[in-house]
């Protein structure tokens, strides 16, 4: 089965800075790998995701996420913080060639970007 | 339609009610699921249906929670006899049902049991 760690529970950032929101995932064979972002009183809205090819994906917002199939790790990052980034951000995998689509998500983290 | 649709988008109920969700996924999603938060939290899965499949419910927290899909499409979550740790944010997600897609997600029904 697989699982989802996100390690952070709160992540505060200065406006302005480089954010980096971290996730871990265990799965049998290779990864689909997913971002969703939450803001409040939403239902969850997709970042990007991973499927196959370049390491580094580019999603909505400015957002990317690194691949890292050593680390088993898929870290959200933005070079610059904005103030409306703040929101709930989780992290998702399946496994591919399983004939399995359902996602496993993480427990989220909460981004605070500070002013 | 051009989205996952949801509704009410908020309800308020005397504990001991039964409460209907409404989720109404994007035309051609073969895929549902329902989950639960509570209080901007993680989300809990509840219930999965997949086209003419037998739903997985392995999540339902008790059996005053069951929900069904209508024609492939349209689903209802019902919650017998409401307690107030039933209150949450119910998201329904829909999915094309092929490996790496991903899910849509509503914008979520947020229950309160009073």
């Amino acid at each position: 089965a697989q699982s989802v760690a996100q390690p952070e529970d709160q992540v505060n950032v200065a406006e302005g800075n480089p954010l980096t929101v971290k996730c871990t995932y265990s799965v049998s064979g290779n990864p689909y790998l997913f971002w969703y972002v939450q803001y409040p009183n939403r239902g969850l809205q997709f970042l990007l995701k991973y499927i196959t090819g370049d390491n580094l994906v580019k999603g909505s917002y400015g957002f990317e996420a690194e691949f890292n199939k050593s680390q088993t790790s898929f870290h959200l990052k933005k070079p610059s913080a904005l103030v409306s980034d703040s929101a709930l951000y989780f992290c998702a995998v399946s496994p591919s060639g399983a004939g399995s689509y359902q996602l496993t998500f993480g427990k989220g983290t909460k981004l605070s970007v500070i002013p | 339609g051009a989205g996952v649709s949801q509704s009410p988008s908020n309800k308020v109920t005397e504990k001991g009610k039964d409460v209907e969700l409404r989720c109404d996924p994007i035309s051609g999603h073969t895929a549902l699921y329902w989950y639960r938060q509570s209080l901007g939290q993680g989300l809990e899965f509840l219930i999965y249906f997949q086209g003419n499949s037998a739903p997985d419910k392995s999540g339902l927290p008790s059996d005053r929670f069951s929900a069904e899909r209508t024609g492939g499409s349209v689903s209802t979550l019902t919650i017998q006899r409401t307690q107030q740790e039933d209150s949450a944010v119910y998201l329904c997600a829909s999915s094309l049902g092929v490996e790496g897609y991903g899910y849509t997600f509503g914008s979520g029904t947020r229950l309160t049991v009073v």
